[in-house]
């Protein structure tokens, strides 16, 4: 059963610093990975998707990497601002289903 | 385009009531999901559907039924409601099934 893991589980920086988010999964044999972003109370919001084939997916402030063989993904979010505070969960797609981890709640202080 | 729409939006019921939580997207995708977040349990899979006229268990089916209307809609059924199934329902499209996927606003759901 796969078993995705995001650490931490909570996050604090000062506005301006570039936040780096952690993503590990245990079975390599997935068809892509997703990172969402959660607000209170709200839907998830699709950032990034990269394929299994990929390294990295860029989009504007954000960059996700995969490295597959060690199960393990990282989303980089650069120049924090505090519209960036929100939970970022990640999820691999394997078969028919995304695995979604617990999430890391981010706080970004003005 | 509105995307995933979900209704309602929050709902309370009493043990053994029974509900039916709407999906629809505008978006022609083939596949449709529902599934349940609960603190500390994370979101889990409770049905999908790969495409219009197939539907198939997740990770936590027991307690409900779905329906796949049509390609835009797609809804969850709990047939008699219990205090476990109290959660936050989300249910979610994508173009085919390993696809991006696509959230809705999410229904609030608690069984007393």
């Amino acid at each position: 059963k796969q078993e995705v893991t995001q650490i931490p589980a909570a996050l604090s920086v000062p506005e301006g610093e570039n936040l780096v988010l952690n993503c590990s999964f245990t079975d390599s044999a997935i068809y892509n990975l997703q990172w969402f972003r959660q607000d209170p109370g709200k839907g998830l919001t699709s950032l990034l998707l990269i394929q299994s084939s990929q390294r990295e997916q860029t989009s504007g402030r954000l960059n996700a990497s995969l490295d597959k063989s060690s199960g393990r993904s990282t989303l980089y979010i650069a120049a924090s601002q505090p519209g960036d505070s929100a939970t970022y969960l990640c999820a691999v797609h394997d078969d028919y289903k995304l695995s979604f981890g617990a999430g890391t709640t981010v706080t970004v202080r003005a | 385009n509105a995307g995933v729409t979900q209704t309602p939006k929050f709902q309370v019921l009493k043990t053994g009531q029974s509900m039916t939580l709407q999906c629809a997207q505008d978006m022609n995708h083939n596949s449709m999901y529902w599934y349940r977040q609960d603190p500390g349990m994370g979101l889990r899979l409770i049905y999908y559907s790969a495409s219009e006229g197939t539907t198939d268990k997740g990770e936590v089916p027991n307690g409900y039924n779905v329906s796949r209307l049509n390609k835009r809609e797609f809804s969850l059924r709990l047939e008699s409601a219990a205090p476990s199934q109290t959660s936050v329902y989300f249910c979610a499209s994508s173009l085919d099934y390993q696809e991006t996927q696509y959230f809705g606003p999410g229904t609030r759901l608690l069984v007393l």
